[in-house]
């Protein structure tokens, strides 16, 4: 069964930084692609970033918002993959999600799955 | 990046009616090699993570009721959800996965 656990949430003053962790069991962790989606509160699902798996290079993308501030990493001994969120503003508060996502094809029928950890709270505020 | 849009924000029905959500996106989430929608329909309940619903835009995910329907391709999509349930009382999102992996802004529904 894939279960995907993030932690490292907490409150953080306005320019600070935070890294949290998503460690992920039940599936081949290095080949996964490894998404960050964060939600504010009362507010609706954004895609942070992502890592790709090893067989496409572990290269990351970020959206808008967070690119220069934020990075993803993966360390696959560990079968995790970190956030590091720097320069945070106030507009980061947010509740945290990982979330892999994997395109099978089985009998020649092609079916989609992800898969999502419970989330971590971000709060940024003074 | 993709932007995805829905419609309404919120919607208010009567247990026993039929919702109709739409979402539309920037550019075509038909991926040509494998004639194959992009498109996901997610729901949300309070306090809890996203849950998968459909996905290619029409395939329901194991388990989800029959009264879930999708459909639609290209830009143009639609969540059908026929016997409104008090269960179903939650924020639907659609999602692109065609490049990276962006949402809708998210769909209340709600029990009049």
């Amino acid at each position: 069964e894939v279960h995907l656990v993030e932690t490292g949430g907490g409150l953080v003053k306005p320019g600070g930084s935070l890294r949290l962790s998503c460690a992920a069991s039940g599936f081949t962790f290095s080949d996964a692609w490894v998404t960050w989606v964060r939600q504010a509160p009362g507010r609706g699902l954004e895609w942070v970033g992502h890592i790709k798996g090893k067989t496409d290079a572990g290269t990351t993308d970020y959206a808008a918002p967070v690119k220069g501030r934020f990075s993803i990493s993966r360390d696959d001994s560990k079968n995790t993959v970190y956030l590091q969120m720097k320069s945070l503003k106030t507009e980061d508060t947010a509740v945290y999600y990982c979330t892999t996502d994997v395109i099978t094809m089985v009998r020649g029928i092609m079916s989609y799955f992800d898969f999502w950890g419970q989330g971590t709270l971000v709060s940024v505020s003074s | 990046d993709i932007v995805m849009t829905q419609s309404p924000d919120s919607l208010a029905l009567s247990l026993g009616e039929r919702a109709t959500i739409n979402c539309k996106s920037s550019q075509s989430v038909l991926y040509g090699s494998n004639n194959k929608n992009y498109l996901a329909w997610y729901q949300q309940k309070a306090g809890q993570p996203p849950n998968l619903l459909i996905y290619w835009a029409s395939t329901r995910v194991s388990g989800v009721p029959d009264r879930f329907s999708g459909n639609g391709s290209g830009t143009d999509f639609t969540l059908t959800i026929n016997s409104l349930q008090a269960e179903d009382v939650a924020v639907y999102y659609c999602q692109q996965y065609y490049n990276t992996r962006t949402f809708g802004q998210g769909t209340k529904l709600e029990i009049k």
